[in-house]
């Protein structure tokens, strides 16, 4: 059973240009949560999926930021029209669909730079 | 709402010696307690978890934590530290809604 797969790993884009990031959760997952953390600092929560619906976006910015998790193929983080503040590492974590006592798997992350 | 507190930006501990990362959280109803370690460059790792049950949970890498409902914290412990600990630590409760909510994480040094 392959973990939380996050790609690319490394991406970089200019300024004003879209940035794309994918989370495929570990088999017979259905949750998805991303997160966002900056250089030495703790995580900072985004947003929480399930499949085909937005159950928490409580930690998106209201501009720019959108996921979406569809019924097949993996969850999407996108960003437009990136700014500097924007280069950060993303996590996305995944967990079962049952079970308050499931603990969430993550991925490597996703570290996004904007120049 | 639920939340995390961990008070201590950064630990530093001598090899070998016991450490302690603390952890406290505000929820109502059970809670449902998780410790995550992260390395450099690297995503979070599962280490243990508190759902109901015996007070000392025991995880990865020698690791335990032990739940205290009264004092409302959940500290993580190890009797012998070694440098490879070194990392960033972080608690985690999970909420009704099904989301975690991390705390702000510990920085543990541990020197030679």
């Amino acid at each position: 059973n392959a973990g939380v797969m996050q790609n690319p790993r490394h991406l970089v884009r200019r300024r004003g240009q879209e940035a794309r990031l994918r989370c495929s959760p570990m088999k017979g997952h259905s949750h998805v949560y991303w997160y966002r953390q900056l250089p030495e600092e703790g995580l900072k929560f985004m947003v929480y999926l399930q499949k085909e619906n937005i159950i928490d976006e409580s930690g998106m910015p209201k501009e720019r930021f959108s996921a979406e998790f569809p019924k097949e193929g993996p969850s999407i983080l996108r960003i437009q029209q990136v700014v500097r503040g924007d280069s950060a590492a993303y996590f996305c974590a995944s967990s079962p669909p049952r079970g308050m006592n499931t603990e969430a798997f993550f991925g490597q992350g996703t570290r996004l730079t904007v120049v | 709402a639920q939340s995390v507190a961990q008070p201590e930006d950064q630990v530093n501990v001598a090899e070998g010696n016991p450490l302690t990362v603390k952890c406290t959280y505000s929820v109502s109803g059970n809670p449902y307690l998780f410790w995550y370690v992260q390395y450099p460059n690297r995503g979070l790792q599962f280490l243990l978890k508190y759902i109901t049950g015996d007070n000392l949970v025991k995880g990865s890498y020698g690791f335990e934590a032990e739940f205290n409902k009264s004092q409302t914290s959940f500290h993580l412990k190890k009797p012998s530290a070694l440098v490879s600990d070194s990392a960033l630590y972080f608690c985690a409760v999970r909420d009704y809604g099904q989301n975690f909510v991390f705390g702000p994480g510990t920085r543990l040094s541990v020197l030679p």
